[in-house]
Parts: C-alpha cells; sequence; structure tokens
C-alpha cells in the first residue's frame, strides 16, 4: 500500500479536462509545498510534470496544472489528448520514515 | 542537457548483492543530490535512497541496513549496492537527478530491471 493515495483510473474523452487527487497527511502534503508529479509510459523513464506543487519544468505543455489543498493534492490535465494516455504519480516529500513518498499511480484512459 | 545512462546486473540469486551505476552525461554534475527509485512489476515507485555532492547519503528505512550509495564525482557517476537480495528486490530501478530544493527528480535514466530468482 503506497503512502499516498491516488485514484487507480481516470477516464475522459479528447478535449475535457480531468483531475487526478493525491491524498496524503499532515507528515506530507499537508506541512510541505514539495508535492511533484511524474507521466510514465511503460518502458519509459518517468517525466517531471509539476514540481513544488504548481511548478512546471520548461517543455511541459500548460495544459497541465498543479495545485494542492491540505492534505491532497492535484493534478488537472485539461484539453486531454490521446497522448495523455499514461500513468501518473504524485510524490511529496515527507517528514515521516522516508525523504520522499509517492502514490500508488493513476492510469489515465482517452475513450 | 544531462542525460543518465546506467548499467549493472540483472539478473541475480537470492543472497547475492545488486549492484548498478548510473553516470551523467552533457550537463553539470556538481551541485546535485543525486536518486535511486525502483518499481516493483505492477507497484508504484518506491525510493531507494540518495546521495549529494559531499558524499551524504540517506535511504529507505525499509531498505537501509542493506543499501549503499556513492559517488565518483571525477567519473560523474554514482553507484547502488544492495546486499542479500530477495525475490522482493525484483524490480525496475531508475537513477535520477534532484531538481534543488524540490525533492522532485528532473532527469531519469532509462531503468534497469533487476530479477531475483534462484
Amino acid at each position: 500500500q503506497s503512502a499516498l493515495t491516488q485514484p487507480a483510473s481516470v477516464s475522459a474523452s479528447p478535449g475535457q479536462s480531468i483531475t487526478i487527487s493525491c491524498s496524503g497527511t499532515f507528515r506530507d502534503i499537508g506541512s510541505y509545498d514539495l508535492v511533484s508529479w511524474y507521466q510514465h509510459y511503460p518502458g519509459r523513464a518517468p517525466e517531471l510534470l509539476i514540481y513544488k506543487v504548481t511548478e512546471r519544468p520548461s517543455g511541459v505543455s500548460n495544459r497541465f496544472s498543479g495545485s494542492k489543498s491540505g492534505n491532497t493534492a492535484s493534478l488537472t490535465i485539461s484539453g486531454l489528448q490521446a497522448e495523455d494516455e499514461a500513468d501518473y504519480y504524485c510524490c511529496s516529500y515527507t517528514s515521516g520514515s522516508a525523504f520522499v513518498v509517492f502514490g500508488g499511480g493513476t492510469k489515465v484512459t482517452v475513450l | 542537457q544531462v542525460q543518465l545512462q546506467q548499467w549493472g546486473a540483472g539478473l541475480l540469486k537470492p543472497s547475492e548483492t545488486l549492484s548498478l551505476t548510473c553516470a551523467a552525461y552533457g550537463g553539470s554534475f556538481s551541485g546535485y543530490t543525486w536518486t535511486w527509485i525502483r518499481q516493483p512489476p505492477g507497484r508504484s515507485l518506491e525510493w531507494v535512497g540518495q546521495i549529494d555532492q559531499s558524499g551524504s547519503t540517506s535511504s529507505n528505512p525499509s531498505l537501509q541496513s542493506r543499501v549503499t550509495i556513492s559517488i565518483d564525482s571525477s567519473k560523474t557517476q554514482f553507484s547502488l549496492k544492495l546486499n542479500s537480495v530477495t525475490a522482493a528486490d525484483t524490480a525496475l530501478y531508475y537513477c535520477a537527478r534532484v531538481l534543488y530544493r524540490s525533492y522532485s527528480m528532473d532527469v531519469w535514466g532509462k531503468g534497469t530491471t533487476v530479477t531475483v530468482s534462484s
């Protein structure tokens, strides 16, 4: 069981927007603005989409945005495209036993 | 842009030592923290450990007693050793660079599949 909780799957049609939640505790998401999100295609290395809750690395589409409220972080993908079909993982610094913890991953399906 | 190339033995027997190396090419090596992350089959990502330029390390408490991470700045390489492996250590292992003061990983290696089987 992962330290951070994500929905196992989310699906939507092209052009729609989706939001993936990532639920943690006061030891991680609730106390630190050190949440990151990764896009992962099977067989490839994960790619950083969002860091420090809302920051986007250069080259990442502005269709990806991050936010946080309390112990829950969220990744929103707007204008969903077929190429967005992948697994998405959240990650947070934690004052708990490990430096960073990951969510269980969310499989995004574009209908 | 820095790229990471990783290598190491892919098939181990129980009780053997996993050994992986990651080399950074095409960018700055100094001043960064470098990390290892793994993904067991069908499961999520798991932080294994990290090392900074001074050689200071930290590792996942669930693995801590078995993990050794080292760095060779002259070769722009860092390495992971995990001893006494079991089938539970079977995973895809990634090396990655930690983005400064963000606890996020902005550059990743392609991954090395490590299988532990008798």
